[in-house]
C-alpha cells in the first residue's frame, strides 16, 4: 500500500485557485490516487481519482506527474465552503482507503 | 451514490460499558468498512465487514474489543466493548460504490465520549 505525504496546512484567498500537493513516491503501477475532503464534523467526501492521466470533474482537477510519484489537486476558484481537510489517499487490496494526515486548507475572504 | 445513516450520532458513555453503533445503507452493498477518527487525527481503518464472511481486522484492532455484525447487505453494527477514555473518537461507517473504483461513501459518524 502506497504511503502519501501532504503539507499539514495551506491558505488560499477566496476566488483564487487552491493547489494542494501530494507525494506518493511508493505508489505501484496499478494503484489509483484518490482525493477526499472532510469538512468539520462531517464524514469524508469523495472528490476525484486518477491513475495516469489528468482528470477533471465538477469539483476539481487532478494533475498526476508522468512518473506518478506526486499529484496536485486543484480547486480552480476556492470558496469559503472549501475550507476543509483534504486527504490524498491510496487504496489497499481490500478496497479500503488508507488515509494520511491530510492538508488543512483555510480559504480566507 | 449511497446514503448512510448511523446511530447514535453522539453519545456519552461511562468507563467499562459497551456501546453498539448501527450503520444502515439505502442500497445493497457488499463491502463495508469501519473507521475510527480520534480527536484531531486522521481516519484509521478498524475492519472490513463483508457480508457472508467474518470481519477482517486491521493491526491493532481485535474482535473482542470491536465485535462487528453484518447480517445483510444493508446493515452492520460495530460494538465498542469495555470502553475507556481512550476510545473517545468518531466512528465512521463507509461503503464502496457499485463500480468498486475506490469511491467510498461515508456516514456522518458517531461521536463517542467516554468518561
Amino acid at each position: 500500500d502506497a504511503k502519501t505525504t501532504q503539507p499539514p496546512s495551506m491558505d488560499c484567498a477566496e476566488g483564487r485557485a487552491a493547489n494542494l500537493p501530494c507525494n506518493h513516491s511508493t505508489i505501484s503501477g496499478n494503484e489509483y490516487v484518490y482525493w477526499y475532503r472532510q469538512i468539520h464534523s462531517q464524514g469524508p467526501q469523495y472528490i476525484i481519482h486518477g491513475l495516469k492521466n489528468n482528470e477533471t470533474n465538477e469539483m476539481a482537477s487532478l494533475i498526476i506527474t508522468e512518473d506518478r510519484k506526486s499529484s496536485t489537486l486543484i480547486l480552480p476558484h476556492a470558496t469559503l465552503r472549501d475550507t476543509a481537510v483534504y486527504y490524498c489517499v491510496s487504496i489497499n487490496s481490500g478496497y479500503a482507503l488508507n488515509f494520511g494526515k491530510g492538508t488543512s486548507l483555510l480559504v480566507t475572504p | 451514490s449511497a446514503v448512510i445513516s448511523q446511530k447514535p450520532s453522539r453519545d456519552i458513555c461511562q468507563r467499562g460499558t459497551s456501546l453498539t453503533i448501527q450503520c444502515q445503507v439505502d442500497s445493497q452493498v457488499t463491502m463495508m468498512f469501519w473507521y475510527r477518527q480520534q480527536p484531531g487525527q486522521s481516519l484509521t481503518l478498524i475492519a472490513t465487514a463483508n457480508q457472508g464472511s467474518e470481519a477482517t481486522y486491521e493491526s491493532g484492532f481485535v474482535i473482542d474489543k470491536f465485535p462487528i455484525s453484518r447480517p445483510n447487505l444493508t446493515f452492520s453494527t460495530l460494538t465498542v466493548s469495555n470502553m475507556s477514555p481512550e476510545d473517545s473518537s468518531i466512528y465512521l461507517c463507509s461503503v464502496a460504490g457499485r463500480t468498486n473504483t475506490g469511491e467510498l461513501f461515508f456516514g456522518e459518524g458517531s461521536r463517542l465520549t467516554v468518561l
